[in-house]
């Protein structure tokens, strides 16, 4: 079974430019989340959906950061304009509706310069 | 008070020893519990869930739960140098809130 898919891997940009990250969950995973983690943090969630609904979104800057998952499979998560302070790994998990188990994606690991 | 506290380390042992990582939370209404490893530089890696009180083992990882004190820890046995990793606690109240980690215990097992 194909775990969590992301792309890019790798992403650099310079401040003020946009910046998309996309991600496949395990398929049959209806709820998907999308984290941000700090070098020596544990992650922090930025939102979860449940199918194609946001359930979750309380942690997310909606100032720069937007985040949609269309037909809900497939998500994408969206910086514009990214800020230096943005550069994190930017993971993706996904888990079975009702489940706590969450399964994460290689994560897109951001700098801003 | 932090929600998942855990002591950063870096714990050390020796190839063959049990290592024990700890980690408290705050949140009383917490029903499941989890341990992640994270190599450097990649992503966690889900290795136990527990949601009851008591010892779950899997191998040579047991999860040990005592919901009364708020605590959860990982005994890992006969360590191995490729156990050396971070190992990151995890929270939930259930499958409509979010999971809450802690910062993470860096493990280190020498040869």
């Amino acid at each position: 079974e194909a775990g969590v898919v992301q792309s890019p891997r790798y992403k650099i940009i310079e401040k003020k430019q946009p910046v998309a990250f996309w991600c496949n969950p395990i398929s049959g995973h209806n709820t998907l989340y999308w984290y941000l983690q700090n070098l020596g943090q544990g992650p922090e969630l930025l939102i979860r959906y449940e199918n194609e609904e946001a359930v979750d979104d309380s942690q997310l800057p909606k100032d720069r950061f937007s985040a949609e998952r269309l037909k809900g499979v497939d998500s994408t998560l969206k910086i514009q304009p990214a800020e230096l302070g943005d550069s994190a790994v930017y993971l993706c998990a996904s888990s079975l509706t009702g489940s706590t188990e969450a399964f994460f994606g290689q994560g897109t690991r951001l700098t801003v310069v | 008070q932090k929600e998942v506290e855990q002591n950063s380390g870096p714990l050390s042992v020796p190839e063959g020893a049990i290592a024990s990582l700890n980690c408290t939370y705050s949140d009383r209404g917490s029903q499941s519990f989890f341990w992640y490893r994270q190599y450097s530089g990649k992503s966690p890696e889900l290795i136990m869930s527990i949601y009851s009180n008591g010892d779950k083992e899997d191998g040579r990882f047991t999860a040990q739960l005592n919901k009364a004190s708020q605590y959860v820890s990982l005994l890992i046995r006969d360590s191995q140098p490729s156990d050396s990793a971070t190992y990151l606690c995890a929270v939930n109240r259930g499958s409509n809130y979010k999971l809450t980690f802690g910062k993470g215990t860096l493990l280190t097992v020498n040869p």
